[in-house]
């Protein structure tokens, strides 16, 4: 079954501090990884792709990395500031043009404070 | 730069009662889908539209319908509404099914059935 996890659940740190967010996935064949954030009460926006052949990409602050032989993936979250405050989410998809192909992992809740 | 739109943002329904959800994108993309999202659970498919005129069942559709009225439109509608179906509800589109395309997301539209 194809399952994305994703650890910690929640996590509180302090303004200006760093961050990692973790991802393990077991979806196969696998095609990318998309790291969302979605703020309270919005849907979720896109912060960053990783297909199989990328390593590491970065979206100012954020740095997403990809392990496809592990099938592990992690944000770091540089400098944090209050705005990062929201829940991120882990999104894999599956090598297929079904509608069925995002697996959603359940996200981790950031709270930045000052 | 509207995107993804939907409404309404929030509704109070009693069992049994029926309504439609609407959304409608302005980026002239050929998919689009309707998830629904629980506390402490990934998004979940319902149903989605490949491309106009076409609908497929996701993974939860029971007790729900869908129309994709033309290229922009895409509604979910509920029945009888039951407890159950108390969700957050998303409406994404892409492009195409194409697999590094990415998924933008509707604000969301907050149901409650009592």
């Amino acid at each position: 079954k194809n399952q994305v996890e994703q650890s910690p659940q929640s996590l509180i740190i302090l303004e200006g501090k760093n961050c990692t967010l973790q991802c393990n996935y077991t979806v196969s064949p696998f095609s990318n990884l998309r790291w969302y954030k979605q703020d309270t009460g919005r849907g979720p926006v896109s912060l960053t792709i990783m297909t199989f052949s990328e390593n590491t990409k970065s979206n100012g602050r954020y740095t997403a990395t990809l392990d496809a032989d592990t099938k592990q993936s992690s944000l770091h979250i540089t400098a944090s500031q209050l705005s990062d405050s929201a829940s991120y989410i882990c999104v894999v998809r599956q090598n297929s043009n079904s509608g069925y192909a995002l697996n959603f992992g359940k996200g981790t809740s950031l709270l930045v404070t000052p | 730069n509207a995107g993804v739109t939907q409404t309404p943002k929030f509704q109070v329904l009693k069992t049994g009662q029926s309504m439609t959800l609407q959304c409608a994108q302005d980026m002239n993309h050929n998919s689009m889908y309707w998830y629904r999202q629980d506390p402490g659970m990934g998004l979940r498919l319902i149903y989605y539209s490949a491309s106009e005129g076409t609908t497929d069942k996701g993974e939860v559709p029971n007790g729900y319908n869908v129309s994709r009225l033309n290229k922009r439109e895409f509604s979910l509608r509920l029945e009888s509404a039951a407890p159950s179906q108390t969700s957050v509800y998303f409406c994404a589109s892409s492009a195409t099914r194409n697999m590094n395309t990415e998924a933008f997301f509707g604000q969301g539209t907050r149901l409650t059935v009592v």
